[in-house]
Protein backbone atom coordinates (compact mmCIF):
# COMPACT_ATOMS: atom_id res chain seq x y z
CA UNK A 1 0.00 0.00 0.00
CA UNK A 2 1.52 3.14 -0.86
CA UNK A 3 1.80 6.33 1.78
CA UNK A 4 3.07 8.42 -0.57
CA UNK A 5 1.19 8.96 -3.80
CA UNK A 6 2.48 10.99 -7.13
CA UNK A 7 -0.21 10.42 -9.48
CA UNK A 8 1.09 12.30 -12.79
CA UNK A 9 3.98 10.24 -14.33
CA UNK A 10 4.45 13.05 -16.29
CA UNK A 11 4.27 17.19 -16.38
CA UNK A 12 5.34 19.02 -19.86
CA UNK A 13 5.39 23.35 -19.37
CA UNK A 14 7.01 25.75 -21.03
CA UNK A 15 9.79 28.25 -20.15
CA UNK A 16 9.11 30.59 -18.25
CA UNK A 17 5.64 29.27 -17.17
CA UNK A 18 5.27 27.89 -13.46
CA UNK A 19 5.61 23.94 -12.90
CA UNK A 20 3.55 22.38 -10.38
CA UNK A 21 3.87 19.15 -9.42
CA UNK A 22 1.13 17.06 -6.84
CA UNK A 23 1.93 15.10 -4.48
CA UNK A 24 -0.67 13.11 -1.81
CA UNK A 25 -0.21 11.01 1.67
CA UNK A 26 -2.21 8.62 3.39
CA UNK A 27 -0.27 8.45 7.09
CA UNK A 28 -1.08 11.41 9.42
CA UNK A 29 1.44 10.73 11.37
CA UNK A 30 4.13 11.99 8.78
CA UNK A 31 5.68 15.16 10.28
CA UNK A 32 8.72 16.12 7.82
CA UNK A 33 8.25 16.38 3.64
CA UNK A 34 10.99 16.64 0.78
CA UNK A 35 11.53 16.90 -2.60
CA UNK A 36 14.35 15.38 -4.38
CA UNK A 37 14.80 15.71 -7.76
CA UNK A 38 16.18 13.39 -10.15
CA UNK A 39 19.19 13.80 -13.03
CA UNK A 40 19.76 10.40 -15.34
CA UNK A 41 22.15 8.51 -13.75
CA UNK A 42 22.89 10.26 -10.77
CA UNK A 43 21.06 10.23 -7.21
CA UNK A 44 18.36 12.04 -6.24
CA UNK A 45 19.11 15.87 -5.27
CA UNK A 46 17.49 16.93 -2.07
CA UNK A 47 15.48 20.70 -3.13
CA UNK A 48 13.47 21.65 -0.43
CA UNK A 49 11.67 20.30 2.85
CA UNK A 50 8.79 21.28 4.98
CA UNK A 51 7.39 20.57 8.12
CA UNK A 52 4.61 19.46 9.31
CA UNK A 53 4.07 23.02 11.45
CA UNK A 54 4.66 25.01 8.54
CA UNK A 55 2.32 25.85 5.34
CA UNK A 56 4.79 26.74 3.11
CA UNK A 57 8.71 27.12 2.65
CA UNK A 58 10.33 29.08 0.32
CA UNK A 59 13.76 28.89 -1.77
CA UNK A 60 14.45 30.89 -4.67
CA UNK A 61 12.39 29.71 -7.62
CA UNK A 62 11.15 26.81 -5.22
CA UNK A 63 7.88 26.75 -3.22
CA UNK A 64 6.34 23.78 -1.55
CA UNK A 65 3.35 24.52 -0.07
CA UNK A 66 1.33 21.15 2.58
CA UNK A 67 -2.32 20.98 3.22
CA UNK A 68 -2.35 18.67 6.20
CA UNK A 69 -5.90 18.30 6.26
CA UNK A 70 -6.14 17.39 2.56
CA UNK A 71 -2.85 15.28 3.34
CA UNK A 72 -1.15 16.90 -0.04
CA UNK A 73 1.88 18.91 -0.99
CA UNK A 74 2.88 20.96 -4.07
CA UNK A 75 5.99 21.79 -5.44
CA UNK A 76 6.07 24.87 -7.60
CA UNK A 77 8.83 25.96 -9.72
CA UNK A 78 8.53 29.59 -11.21
CA UNK A 79 9.49 30.58 -13.64
CA UNK A 80 10.79 26.82 -14.85
CA UNK A 81 13.70 26.57 -16.80
CA UNK A 82 15.42 23.62 -19.32
CA UNK A 83 17.48 23.04 -16.80
CA UNK A 84 14.54 21.89 -14.43
CA UNK A 85 13.72 19.10 -16.73
CA UNK A 86 14.27 15.89 -14.56
CA UNK A 87 12.15 13.19 -12.39
CA UNK A 88 10.99 14.97 -8.70
CA UNK A 89 10.39 12.99 -6.19
CA UNK A 90 8.07 13.31 -2.97
CA UNK A 91 9.63 11.83 0.04
CA UNK A 92 8.08 11.69 3.92
CA UNK A 93 9.18 10.33 7.25
CA UNK A 94 6.64 9.87 10.17
CA UNK A 95 9.46 9.74 13.17
CA UNK A 96 11.97 11.63 13.65
CA UNK A 97 15.01 10.05 12.95
CA UNK A 98 13.27 7.60 10.57
CA UNK A 99 13.80 6.88 6.80
CA UNK A 100 11.94 8.57 4.48
CA UNK A 101 9.57 7.28 2.31
CA UNK A 102 9.51 7.76 -1.42
CA UNK A 103 6.72 8.47 -3.93
CA UNK A 104 7.13 7.02 -7.67
CA UNK A 105 8.32 10.32 -8.88
CA UNK A 106 7.22 12.45 -11.88
CA UNK A 107 8.88 13.90 -14.90
CA UNK A 108 9.14 17.21 -15.48
CA UNK A 109 9.74 18.07 -19.12
CA UNK A 110 10.57 22.29 -19.54
CA UNK A 111 10.60 23.09 -23.31
CA UNK A 112 12.42 26.13 -24.22
CA UNK B 1 32.60 18.67 1.16
CA UNK B 2 32.58 15.36 -0.69
CA UNK B 3 29.61 13.42 -1.39
CA UNK B 4 28.87 9.95 -0.93
CA UNK B 5 30.57 7.55 -2.43
CA UNK B 6 29.66 4.49 -4.17
CA UNK B 7 31.03 1.69 -6.19
CA UNK B 8 31.46 -0.13 -8.81
CA UNK B 9 28.87 1.95 -10.73
CA UNK B 10 27.27 -0.93 -12.79
CA UNK B 11 27.36 -4.30 -12.24
CA UNK B 12 26.30 -7.20 -14.32
CA UNK B 13 25.53 -10.82 -12.95
CA UNK B 14 24.19 -14.16 -13.47
CA UNK B 15 21.30 -15.48 -11.00
CA UNK B 16 22.05 -17.52 -8.36
CA UNK B 17 25.98 -15.65 -8.30
CA UNK B 18 26.65 -13.26 -5.49
CA UNK B 19 27.50 -9.20 -5.51
CA UNK B 20 28.73 -6.84 -3.23
CA UNK B 21 28.43 -2.89 -3.00
CA UNK B 22 30.12 -0.39 -1.46
CA UNK B 23 29.50 2.89 0.08
CA UNK B 24 31.44 5.82 1.77
CA UNK B 25 28.93 8.13 3.48
CA UNK B 26 29.61 12.25 4.00
CA UNK B 27 32.26 13.12 6.74
CA UNK B 28 30.70 13.23 10.31
CA UNK B 29 27.06 11.62 9.02
CA UNK B 30 26.26 9.15 11.64
CA UNK B 31 22.84 7.66 9.98
CA UNK B 32 23.79 5.71 6.57
CA UNK B 33 21.12 3.60 4.70
CA UNK B 34 20.78 1.39 1.94
CA UNK B 35 18.17 2.09 -0.53
CA UNK B 36 16.46 0.13 -3.84
CA UNK B 37 15.28 1.36 -6.62
CA UNK B 38 13.52 -0.71 -8.98
CA UNK B 39 13.13 0.87 -12.88
CA UNK B 40 10.24 3.59 -12.70
CA UNK B 41 9.53 3.17 -8.81
CA UNK B 42 10.52 5.37 -6.07
CA UNK B 43 13.55 4.21 -4.05
CA UNK B 44 12.21 1.68 -1.20
CA UNK B 45 14.38 1.68 2.10
CA UNK B 46 16.21 -1.84 2.51
CA UNK B 47 18.18 -0.82 5.65
CA UNK B 48 18.79 2.08 7.96
CA UNK B 49 22.22 2.31 10.55
CA UNK B 50 22.92 4.91 13.21
CA UNK B 51 26.76 4.74 13.39
CA UNK B 52 27.60 1.10 13.55
CA UNK B 53 23.95 -0.08 14.59
CA UNK B 54 21.02 -1.02 12.92
CA UNK B 55 17.98 0.96 13.22
CA UNK B 56 15.73 -0.45 10.77
CA UNK B 57 15.99 -3.71 8.32
CA UNK B 58 12.30 -4.70 8.45
CA UNK B 59 12.30 -4.61 4.51
CA UNK B 60 15.69 -6.37 3.74
CA UNK B 61 15.39 -9.66 2.67
CA UNK B 62 17.32 -11.45 4.97
CA UNK B 63 17.59 -14.69 3.23
CA UNK B 64 19.66 -13.31 0.88
CA UNK B 65 20.71 -9.61 1.16
CA UNK B 66 23.09 -8.70 4.03
CA UNK B 67 24.09 -5.36 5.33
CA UNK B 68 27.21 -4.14 7.82
CA UNK B 69 28.76 -1.20 8.59
CA UNK B 70 31.69 -1.37 10.40
CA UNK B 71 33.69 0.92 12.39
CA UNK B 72 30.49 3.21 11.95
CA UNK B 73 31.87 4.68 8.70
CA UNK B 74 31.99 2.71 5.02
CA UNK B 75 28.98 0.38 4.80
CA UNK B 76 29.06 -2.73 2.22
CA UNK B 77 25.39 -4.46 0.93
CA UNK B 78 25.82 -8.02 -0.08
CA UNK B 79 23.22 -10.40 -2.27
CA UNK B 80 23.90 -13.81 -2.22
CA UNK B 81 22.31 -15.85 -4.25
CA UNK B 82 21.15 -12.69 -6.64
CA UNK B 83 17.44 -13.51 -8.55
CA UNK B 84 16.40 -11.77 -11.35
CA UNK B 85 14.20 -9.47 -9.50
CA UNK B 86 17.07 -7.99 -7.69
CA UNK B 87 18.04 -6.01 -11.05
CA UNK B 88 17.58 -2.37 -9.50
CA UNK B 89 20.00 0.52 -9.01
CA UNK B 90 20.84 0.47 -5.21
CA UNK B 91 21.51 3.70 -3.80
CA UNK B 92 23.52 5.17 -0.62
CA UNK B 93 22.13 8.02 1.50
CA UNK B 94 23.84 9.73 4.46
CA UNK B 95 22.30 12.36 7.01
CA UNK B 96 23.43 14.29 9.79
CA UNK B 97 20.62 13.19 11.85
CA UNK B 98 16.63 13.83 12.20
CA UNK B 99 14.94 15.80 10.21
CA UNK B 100 18.00 16.43 8.24
CA UNK B 101 17.82 15.95 4.22
CA UNK B 102 18.95 12.67 2.67
CA UNK B 103 22.49 12.80 1.04
CA UNK B 104 22.52 10.31 -1.69
CA UNK B 105 25.42 8.86 -4.06
CA UNK B 106 24.95 8.27 -8.01
CA UNK B 107 24.34 4.56 -7.16
CA UNK B 108 25.00 1.48 -8.21
CA UNK B 109 22.96 -0.22 -11.00
CA UNK B 110 22.69 -3.90 -10.77
CA UNK B 111 21.67 -6.36 -13.42
CA UNK B 112 20.98 -9.96 -13.23
CA UNK B 113 20.27 -11.95 -16.10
Amino acid sequence: DQQVKQNSPSLSVQEGRISILNCDYTNSMFDYFLWYKKYPAEGPTFLISISSIKDKNEDGRFTVFLNKSAKHLSLHIVPSQPGDSAVYFCAASYQAGTALIFGKGTTLSVSS
Amino acid sequence: EAGVAQSPRYKIIEKRQSVAFWCNPISGHATLYWYQQILGQGPKLLIQFQNNGVVDDSQLPKDRFSAERLKGVDSTLKIQPAKLEDSAVYLCASSLGENSPLHFGNGTRLTVT
